[in-house]
């Protein structure tokens, strides 16, 4: 089975930097994906990792080291419409390719 | 653009009725998923299927069964709708490639009286 961590809230100040953890324990592992919530609104895809590294992309980085079983979301140069809920998923190694999902992560932005 | 719908935002049941959820992707794609989110607990898988036809029991398929005719439709049914069933629903679809992401629906917000 699969067994994933994230912090339930946390808050930071526009135009600041934040990083949000994801911790994951796994009968097996074939990637990991960040995707954005916002209320009310569907997932939408922000980054894939299966090597470990760094992964940027424009503001959203993130970072995979699958020794540790640890991941983390870095956004930088904070905007109000960040905020939002940041899911972790890891997709297990099996044929069928499922993904599971942490419980997310609840980012407030503010001024 | 990849597109997801699905049939309804806001639905409300009344407990023991038959309830169909559907979801309807025009990207082609073989995988369509199944989960319901609710608080404190997260996405949830309850069925998927990588093939018409075909599917596969997620993690909470309870209560719930599933039918794929057309490549495009994915249909989540609800037998006998219970309070305990109350939550949002949300469709995705993928290809068939290991590394693509999943394309979400907007989702259904389903309560059950």
């Amino acid at each position: 089975g699969q067994n994933i961590d994230q912090p339930t809230e946390m808050t930071a100040t526009e135009g600041a930097i934040v990083q949000i953890n994801c911790t994951y324990q796994t009968s097996g592992f074939n990637g990991l994906f960040w995707y954005q919530q916002h209320a009310g609104e569907a997932p939408t895809f922000l980054s894939y990792n299966v090597l470990d590294g760094l992964e940027e992309k424009g503001r959203f980085s993130s970072f995979l080291s699958r020794s540790k079983g640890y991941s983390y979301l870095l956004l930088k140069e904070l905007q109000m419409k960040d905020s939002a809920s940041y899911l972790c998923a890891v997709r297990d190694g099996g044929g069928g390719n499922k993904l599971t999902f942490g419980t997310g992560t609840q980012l407030k932005v503010e001024l | 653009d990849v597109k997801v719908t699905q049939s309804s935002r806001y639905l409300v049941k009344r407990t023991g009725e038959k309830v169909f959820l559907e979801c309807v992707q025009d990207m082609d794609h073989e995988n369509m998923f199944w989960y319901r989110q609710d608080p404190g607990l997260g996405l949830r898988l309850i069925y998927f299927s990588y093939d018409v036809k075909m599917k596969e029991k997620g993690d909470i398929p309870e209560g719930y069964s599933v039918s794929r005719e057309k490549k495009e439709r994915f249909s989540l049914i609800l037998e006998s709708a219970s309070t305990n069933q109350t939550s949002m629903y949300l469709c995705a679809s993928r290809t068939a490639s290991s590394t693509d992401t999943q394309y979400f629906g907007p989702g259904t917000r389903l309560t059950v009286l």
